[in-house]
């Protein structure tokens, strides 16, 4: 039992380049959680979904995309990435309703020049 | 704005003593509360939560106090221990709509536990 794993672990980008960052879970979640964490500001919503095939969109969605094709699978995408978009991401997983409990993936740390 | 507030960016301690981290929020919806904590290259993890029905809740050297009046919440750690030493996180939740349970994150207080 893997729990939440997160791909890759770290990586650098260039301005304006684009990658996916892949979050996989084995708990048989229905909720999939995306934050990043950036010195001073804790950790903030980006994009979540409720279910397989359903996403919405968190406190600071903009410049990221998400998708959800299979239960276990939860991908977030950056189409053009920006220096402002340097940070840590985390994904989570809970159950499905009374999830208040997340469990967090090990994280990406990624660097945009 | 910041909902959820921990207003120590740091806070060291004697090992065997006691640690209390403390948190504020604005948001009279909240009705669920979270500890995570992290090390450093970790995600975090749950530590402890309590229910806004409730004012206390005890796990082994962890206990978390909540006093909705004031709209404070805050950990307690005894004794402390080296292996305490981490980020711990507060966090609060509010049904959205009935969707989900979105946890809303303070900025974190990093606690050294000094052997």
């Amino acid at each position: 039992n893997a729990g939440v794993t997160q791909t890759p672990k770290f990586r650098v980008l260039k301005t304006g380049q684009s990658m996916t960052l892949l979050c996989a879970q084995d708990m048989n979640h229905e909720y999939m959680y995306w934050y990043r964490q950036d010195p001073g500001m804790g950790l903030r919503l980006i994009h979540y979904s409720v279910g397989e095939g359903t996403t919405a969109k968190g406190e600071v969605p903009d410049g990221y995309n998400v998708s959800r094709l299979k239960k276990q699978n939860f991908l977030l995408g950056l189409e053009s990435a920006a220096p402002s978009q340097t940070s840590v991401y985390f994904c989570a997983s809970s159950y499905f309703r009374g999830g208040e409990t997340q469990y967090f993936g090990p994280g990406t740390r990624l660097l945009v020049l | 704005d910041q909902q959820v507030k921990q207003n120590s960016p740091s806070l060291s301690v004697q090992e065997g003593r006691i640690s209390i981290l403390n948190c504020d929020y604005t948001n009279s919806m909240f009705d669920y509360f979270l500890w995570y904590k992290k090390y450093p290259a970790e995600g975090p993890t749950f530590l402890i939560s309590i229910s806004s029905i409730k004012d206390k809740n005890e796990d082994g050297r962890f206990t978390v106090f909540l006093n909705k009046s004031a709209k404070h919440l805050s950990l307690h750690i005894v004794p402390s221990q080296p292996g305490d030493s981490a980020v711990y996180f507060c966090a609060a939740s509010a049904l959205d709509g009935g969707a989900t349970n979105k946890l809303i994150f303070g900025t974190g207080t990093l606690l050294a536990v000094q052997p």
